[in-house]
């Protein structure tokens, strides 16, 4: 079982659609969560961090459930810019400190 | 004001032929990484330096190595470049005094193309 897994998608939705990723983690003892947005032959940004009471930003919420091993982001009235690979990434805990692993990502086309 | 910074932008190399690439901060962050990006594909990660302990990853290849010599500045040398190696290298870093919620920051990364 790989440590971070996502659904690749990818998913194309239209203009003004409400669209939820997950992400599962194997490792219990995992620490901290992101969600980053890698666009097309760029970088990866932070998203946001999630916390353990769920958190918004905007149009975005993020939600973590600890004892499913899981991870969400919600997008609502989603726009052609949020066309992106939304990466969820995970920090181990215990003795692998620091360390982050990456989920294979989810696409997200949004068409008009 | 980019704060992770990595050069060249674009590197071709030949095959067989030694590569390094550099990333330097200006966060003062303790811990630098550096992953490999292939094409759709997760960064995977390659090594990392807690301040100037090396951690290196299981199933990253002798072929890769890793020098920091002081916090600002990290290099990853390629020995012996085999086309299997082009990819993007992106570099980032994060701060373990704020352990639990301290993302990574990237730097725009490296194309390696390997010819």
């Amino acid at each position: 079982r790989k440590e971070v897994e996502q659904d690749p998608g990818p998913f194309n939705v239209p203009e003004g659609a409400t669209v939820a990723f997950n992400c599962t983690y194997s490792n219990s003892a995992s620490q901290s969560f992101f969600w980053y947005r890698q666009d097309c032959r760029k970088e990866p940004k932070l998203l946001m961090s999630v916390y353990s009471s769920g958190n918004e930003d905007g149009r975005f919420t993020a939600q973590l459930n600890r004892a499913s091993q899981y991870i969400s982001l919600l997008i609502r009235d989603s726009k052609l810019s949020d066309s992106a690979t939304y990466l969820c990434v995970v920090r181990a805990g215990g003795t692998s400190y620091g360390k982050l692993t990456f989920g294979q990502g989810t696409i997200l086309t949004v068409h008009p | 004001d980019a704060m992770v910074i990595q050069n060249p932008r674009y590197q071709v190399t030949q095959f067989g032929k030694p590569v390094t690439l550099s990333c330097s901060q200006t966060l003062n962050h303790n811990v630098m990484y550096w992953y490999q990006q292939k094409s759709s594909q997760a960064p995977k990660l390659l090594f990392h330096y807690y301040d100037k302990d090396f951690n290196n990853e299981a199933d990253t290849p002798d072929n890769f190595q890793s020098r920091r010599p002081n916090t600002s500045f990290c290099f990853l040398d390629i020995r012996s470049p085999g086309l299997g190696d082009a990819a993007m290298y992106l570099c980032a870093t994060s701060s373990l005094l704020r352990m639990n919620d301290s993302p990574l920051h990237f730097g725009n990364g490296t194309r390696l193309t390997v010819t």
